[in-house]
């Protein structure tokens, strides 16, 4: 089955507690990407990926890193969490940029 | 960069009746106009896209139009159903850094 497999679903962290988020696809997709929902914000974008070893910043990258050594996997990065990430984080992919994105279910992520 | 616009952030309809969500970008480069519907605690899910070489498209209760010199596109959604309760976004892109979404409608469909 075409998907995007984001680990974990739930995570509960403290400040400062480094931490990854996974995200896989299994459909050859060249361009995947990160987003943050929060209310009354809609979905923003941290970081995307055009292909392997090319990343670039969305509008909200501060505090957050991630690499792409593999077409498959692009793992999103927390190098010291803060209670203002706390959010639902959606990865997404697409053959390109010009066509729909494949979502991942999404990581709801609480720093405290 | 590219910025959004989503009109209404709450819509309340019949059900039976016609619903319109509005957008409006910035950037006259972006040449991609997709929409997605996100279910309470569920991903986001392409419902309806199109280009900007495309006037208007038409997925069965669903159409979308495109008003490129406006820099306007819209989702009609017609005889709603319950099920078409949900979070609806619009976005505009198809750049070389994907995609930029509206804040989203909740749109509410009234027994």
């Amino acid at each position: 089955e075409a998907q995007v497999t984001q680990n974990p679903r739930y995570l509960i962290t403290v400040t400062g507690k480094k931490l990854t988020v996974t995200c896989s696809q299994n459909m050859n997709h060249e361009y995947m990407s990160w987003y943050r929902q929060d209310p009354g914000l809609g979905l923003r974008q941290i970081y995307y990926s055009m292909n392997v070893e090319v990343t670039d910043k969305g509008d909200v990258p501060e505090g957050y890193k991630v690499s792409r050594k593999e077409k498959r996997n692009f793992p999103l990065i927390l190098e010291s969490p803060s209670p203002n990430q706390t959010s639902l984080y959606f990865c997404a992919s697409s053959f390109g940029t010009g066509a729909g994105y494949t979502f991942g279910s999404g990581t709801r992520l609480t720093v405290v | 960069g590219e910025n959004v616009e989503q009109h209404p952030s709450t819509l309340s309809v019949q059900e039976g009746d016609s619903a319109v969500i509005k957008c409006t970008y910035s950037d006259s480069a972006s040449n991609y106009f997709p929409w997605y519907k996100q279910e309470l605690g569920k991903r986001p899910q392409l419902i309806i896209d199109i280009r900007s070489n495309v006037g208007e498209k038409k997925d069965q209760r669903i159409a979308v139009t495109l008003n490129k010199t406006a820099k306007h596109f819209s989702l009609h959604i017609t005889e709603t159903q319950p099920e078409d309760s949900a979070v609806y976004f619009c976005a505009a892109g198809g750049g070389a850094d994907g995609l930029t979404f509206g804040k989203g409608t909740h749109l509410i469909i009234q027994p």
